[in-house]
C-alpha cells in the first residue's frame, strides 16, 4: 500500500521566515510525486517531480524531490499571510493508474 | 486551463434522505474522475475512481450502495450520498484527470446531515 508521510504536522512562522516542508513516502514503481496547496476549498497544484535531483521553482516557492531517499521538500522564501494553507504532498505509482495517495498535510500558519 | 466544477457548493439536509452532488470538467474531457471525501484538519481520503461508461472503483471501506458513482459522459460524474446520516457530514471533492499525472480538483461540496 502506497504511503505518504508529511513533516511538520503545523507550522508557525512570521511574515518574511523561510520555510521547509517535508514528505517521504513509500510506493511501488514510483512514478511522480505532487504538491498542492489547499486553502479554504479544493487543493490547487503547485508542483509535480519526476526526477531526481531537479529543482522546480515558482516564484518564493520550490521543491526537489530524492528518489533514492525517498522523499521531497518543499521551500518557501520570505513567506507572506497569503502563503497560510495546507500544503498537501502526493504520489502516483505506475501500477495505480492517475489515482493519487495523499499526505496528512503541512497546515502552515503566517502571522504577520 | 482545464476547470473543474462541482455543484452544489454547499447542502444542508436531513438525515435519511439522499444527496447528489455533480462534477464537471468544463472544457475538456476526462476519462477518468476521482472522488474524495475530507474531514476536518485531515487530508483527502480517495472514496472511489470513476471511468466513463463503467462502473465505479471503491476505495477499501467505502461502501458502493451507498455512495453511488454515475459517470455517464467524458464531462460529466455524480456522487449520491444515499439516506444521508450525520456521519457522512464532510467535504466531498471530484477530481478529473485529463493526463495521467495531472488531476484538476473541483472546488468541493460542503454537505451537513442534520
Amino acid at each position: 500500500e502506497d504511503k505518504v508521510v508529511q513533516s511538520p504536522l503545523s507550522l508557525v512562522v512570521h511574515e518574511g521566515d523561510t520555510v521547509t516542508l517535508n514528505c517521504s513516502y513509500e510506493v511501488t514503481n514510483f512514478r511522480s510525486l505532487l504538491w498542492y496547496k489547499q486553502e479554504k476549498k479544493a487543493p490547487t497544484f503547485l508542483f509535480m517531480l519526476t526526477s531526481s535531483g531537479i529543482e522546480k521553482k515558482s516564484g518564493r516557492l520550490s521543491s526537489i524531490l530524492d528518489k533514492k531517499e525517498l522523499f521531497s521538500i518543499l521551500n518557501i522564501t520570505a513567506t507572506q499571510t497569503g502563503d497560510s494553507a495546507v500544503y498537501l504532498c502526493a504520489v502516483i505509482g505506475e501500477t495505480s493508474g492517475s489515482r493519487l495517495t495523499f499526505g496528512e498535510g503541512t497546515q502552515l500558519t503566517v502571522n504577520p | 486551463g482545464a476547470v473543474v466544477s462541482q455543484h452544489p457548493s454547499r447542502v444542508i439536509c436531513k438525515s435519511g434522505t439522499s444527496v447528489k452532488i455533480e462534477c464537471r470538467s468544463l472544457d475538456f474531457q476526462a476519462t477518468t474522475m476521482f472522488w474524495y471525501r475530507q474531514f476536518p484538519k485531515q487530508s483527502l481520503m480517495l472514496m472511489a475512481t470513476s471511468n466513463e461508461g463503467s462502473k465505479a472503483t471503491y476505495e477499501q471501506g467505502v461502501e458502493k450502495d451507498k455512495f453511488l458513482i454515475n459517470h455517464a459522459s467524458l464531462t460529466l460524474s455524480t456522487l449520491t450520498v444515499t439516506s444521508a446520516h450525520p456521519e457522512d457530514s464532510s467535504f466531498y471533492i471530484c477530481s478529473a484527470s485529463l493526463m495521467r499525472e495531472t488531476q484538476y480538483f473541483g472546488p468541493g461540496t460542503r454537505l451537513l446531515v442534520l
